[in-house]
């Protein structure tokens, strides 16, 4: 059963900085992984999704795919108290079992 | 704004009672999924359905929570006799034809059972 854990739980950086935020996973037969942010009382939204190993930048966002090291990661370039939110990553396995596996999150503050 | 339309917002029951919640998806989205957000945020998937068929399903939902998504009316969750671990958001997410990966959730509904 695939295993989605993130790090760290919370995090709290000046405006301006960049934030990297962690992902494992456990099924090495992955093959969709994505990053969705929840602001407080609202709806989960996808923010970047990838496929294969590499990164993928958009704006101030990057995100990092090692399938070897069953990680990925989300970047944040000029962290801006908007940003503030939790940060939930998820993974999805091949072999028609689609549902993907969400991990716990990790809770962002930007402080101005 | 969400398109993805959960009603209610909240949700009180006893324990024992009945506790039903809607999704109506994205229009154009065949997929829909519930899922279960507790306090501590952990997703637990519940089920899944495309089109009014359900995909797949956790023993937790096939045992006590009755689900459907029919034609031409809202999905539905509910649980058959609500108990305290129940308490939770329940959202709904609903995903288009053949880009099956990215979720559009909806707002959830937030239950709590006292």
């Amino acid at each position: 059963q695939q295993k989605v854990q993130q790090s760290p739980e919370s995090l709290i950086v000046p405006e301006g900085a960049m934030t990297s935020l962690n992902c494992t996973f456990s099924d090495s037969a992955s093959q969709y992984f994505a990053w969705y942010r929840q602001h407080s009382g609202k709806a989960p939204k996808a923010l970047m999704s990838i496929f294969s190993n590499g990164e993928k930048e958009e704006g101030r966002f990057t995100i990092h795919l090692n399938k070897a090291s069953l990680h990925f990661s989300l970047h944040i370039r000029d962290s801006q108290p908007s940003d503030s939110a939790l940060y939930l990553c998820a993974v999805l396995t091949s072999g028609g079992n689609y549902k993907p596996t969400f991990g716990k999150g990790t809770s962002l503050v930007v402080h101005p | 704004n969400s398109k993805v339309i959960q009603t209610p917002r909240y949700l009180v029951k006893g324990q024992g009672q009945k506790a039903k919640m809607r999704c109506i998806p994205e229009k154009g989205h065949p997929v829909v999924f519930w899922y279960q957000q507790n306090k501590n945020n952990e997703f637990k998937f519940l089920i899944n359905f495309q089109n009014q068929e359900v995909l797949q399903q956790i023993d937790m939902t096939e045992k006590r929570f009755s689900a459907e998504c029919p034609s031409n009316s809202p999905c539905s969750l509910e649980i058959q006799s609500s108990e305290a671990g129940d308490s939770a958001l329940y959202l709904c997410a609903s995903s288009p034809q053949g880009s099956n990966e990215r979720l559009f959730f909806g707002h959830g509904t937030k239950l709590s059972v006292l």
